[in-house]
């Protein structure tokens, strides 16, 4: 099984930059998606993480550890938009991959 | 619009009634997975299919069931229905399962309350 920690809520202000941190346990990692997903709405793929180091996608990247076991959602730029849950979900080998509890972010003017 | 379609969008019944929720993949894509949402709650994975057969069994309840069809739609069907089954329930589609890269594909879920 998988254990996977995310903040629960974080705020941040329209313009800021905000860092959304991910830990998990697996027994054989094999990636990790990032989703966002508004109230109401179906989740939506972000990014997704293989191998070590930071990937970008213009506004939002994503970045990976895996000997840590840690992954980070990066926004710039925030818009009012962008206020959501923010689900990581790693995934083992053999395995579907499993959604964090999320991170609900709020955007403030 | 992602291509997975479910119907119907809402659903109100009573305690101890059953339903049936209908989820048609994306175009080409093999895998169907079915996910319940509760307020303010995690994404919680119920079951896969691929290709017509059961792949994985998550927190699914006893009274919940599911099958895939050969044309690849899939329904879920919950039975003996109580207030806490009321919840989100979201079907995702991907073209594989396994160790491929595999994005799955949310449909805009069925909104269920039970009265």
């Amino acid at each position: 099984g998988q254990n996977i920690d995310q903040p629960t809520e974080m705020t941040a202000t329209e313009g800021a930059i905000v860092q959304i941190n991910c830990t998990y346990q697996t027994s054989g990692f094999n990636g990790l998606f990032w989703y966002q997903q508004h109230a109401g709405e179906a989740p939506t793929f972000l990014s997704y993480n293989v191998l070590d180091g930071l990937e970008e996608k213009g506004r939002f990247s994503s970045f990976l550890s895996r000997s840590k076991g840690y992954s980070y959602l990066l926004l710039k730029e925030l818009q009012m938009k962008d206020s959501a849950s923010y689900l990581c979900a790693p995934r083992e080998y053999g395995q579907n991959f499993v959604f964090g509890p999320g991170t609900r972010l709020s955007v403030l003017p | 619009d992602s291509g997975v379609t479910q119907t119907p969008k809402h659903l109100i019944t009573a305690t101890g009634q059953r339903v049936t929720l209908r989820c048609s993949p994306r175009s080409g894509d093999l895998s169907v997975y079915w996910y319940q949402q509760s307020l303010d709650q995690g994404l919680q994975f119920l079951i896969h299919y691929y290709n017509g057969e059961e792949r994985a069994k998550g927190n699914i309840l006893e009274r919940f069931s599911a099958q895939q069809f050969p044309d690849l739609h899939s329904e879920l069907n919950l039975s003996s229905l109580e207030l806490g089954d009321s919840a989100l329930y979201f079907c995702a589609s991907s073209v594989d399962w396994g160790d491929s890269y595999n994005e799955q594909f949310f449909g805009p879920g069925t909104r269920l309350t039970v009265l």
